[in-house]
C-alpha cells in the first residue's frame, strides 16, 4: 500500500463478539473512510470520519481517528456471520484532492 | 437507486490484446475514478476525471489510457496486455455534493492469458 497498513490482516472472531480493525497512515488527512468488501465484490462505503473529529459511531460501527498517531480504529460490535467481509481504510489527502488512498485491508472473518 | 454500472463484468484476454471497460457513473456525479485491485492487494488508484477532464493521475501504465465523454460515461483502454493487468477494475463515483464518500461499481474481472 501507498498509504498505510492495516492490522490484523486477518482476524476470526465468534458471532457475537466485537471486532477491531486498526488503520495508519503516513500524510495529512482530509477525512478517513471505511469501506467493506465481499470477496469479488464492489467496495461500499461504510463511514467517514474527518480530520477535526475525533469520534464517529453509526449503528453497530465505532470508528476513532488519532491525527496525532496518524491511526484510525474501526469496532464492530455484536458482530453477524454476515460482516464476514474484506474492510479497508481509505483516506483523502490535503495533496491529492478528492481520489481515495486505501490501505492494505483486514479480513474479517466472523464464524457462526 | 442507481449505482455505478460497469461492464463487462468478465473480460478474458490473450496477452498484447486490447481491452476496452466502460463505467456509467451514478446519474449527476461530476468526478469519476478508476482503481485496480490485483489478487489480494488494496485497490490502487489510476485516474480521475471531473466534469470530462481529465483530474487527476496514479499509477497507470502509459499503455492504459482513459476518457470521460460528454454523456459522462467513462472508458479504460488498455493495450498491450501483459499478465500482471490481471485484476478487478473498479469504476467509482462521486458528486461536490456528497460528503467525499466514493459509489464503486461491481467491477471488471480482467484476465490475461
Amino acid at each position: 500500500s501507498q498509504q498505510g497498513e492495516e492490522d490484523p490482516q486477518a482476524l476470526s472472531i465468534q458471532e457475537g463478539e466485537n471486532a477491531t480493525m486498526n488503520c495508519s497512515y503516513k500524510t495529512s488527512i482530509n477525512n478517513l473512510q471505511w469501506y467493506r468488501q465481499n470477496s469479488g465484490r464492489g467496495l461500499v462505503h461504510l463511514i467517514l470520519i474527518r480530520s477535526n473529529e475525533r469520534e464517529k459511531h453509526s449503528g453497530r460501527l465505532r470508528v476513532t481517528l488519532d491525527t496525532s498517531k496518524k491511526s484510525s480504529s474501526l469496532l464492530i460490535t455484536a458482530s453477524r456471520a454476515a460482516d464476514t467481509a474484506s474492510y479497508f481504510c481509505a483516506t483523502s489527502q490535503e495533496t491529492s484532492g478528492s481520489r481515495l488512498t486505501f490501505g492494505e485491508g483486514t479480513q474479517l472473518t466472523v464464524n457462526p | 437507486a442507481a449505482g455505478v454500472i460497469q461492464s463487462p463484468r468478465h473480460l478474458i484476454k490473450e496477452k498484447r490484446e486490447t481491452a476496452t471497460l466502460k463505467c456509467y457513473p451514478i446519474p449527476r456525479h461530476d468526478t469519476v475514478y478508476w482503481y485496480q485491485q490485483g489478487p489480494g492487494q488494496d485497490p490502487q488508484f489510476l485516474i480521475s476525471f471531473y466534469e470530462k477532464m481529465q483530474s487527476d493521475k496514479g499509477s497507470i501504465p502509459d499503455r492504459f489510457s482513459a476518457q470521460q465523454f460528454s454523456d459522462y460515461h467513462s472508458e479504460l483502454n488498455m493495450s498491450s496486455l501483459e499478465l500482471g493487468d490481471s485484476a478487478l477494475y473498479f469504476c467509482a463515483s462521486s458528486s461536490d455534493q456528497n460528503t467525499g464518500e466514493l459509489f464503486f461499481g461491481e467491477g471488471s474481472r480482467l484476465t490475461v492469458l
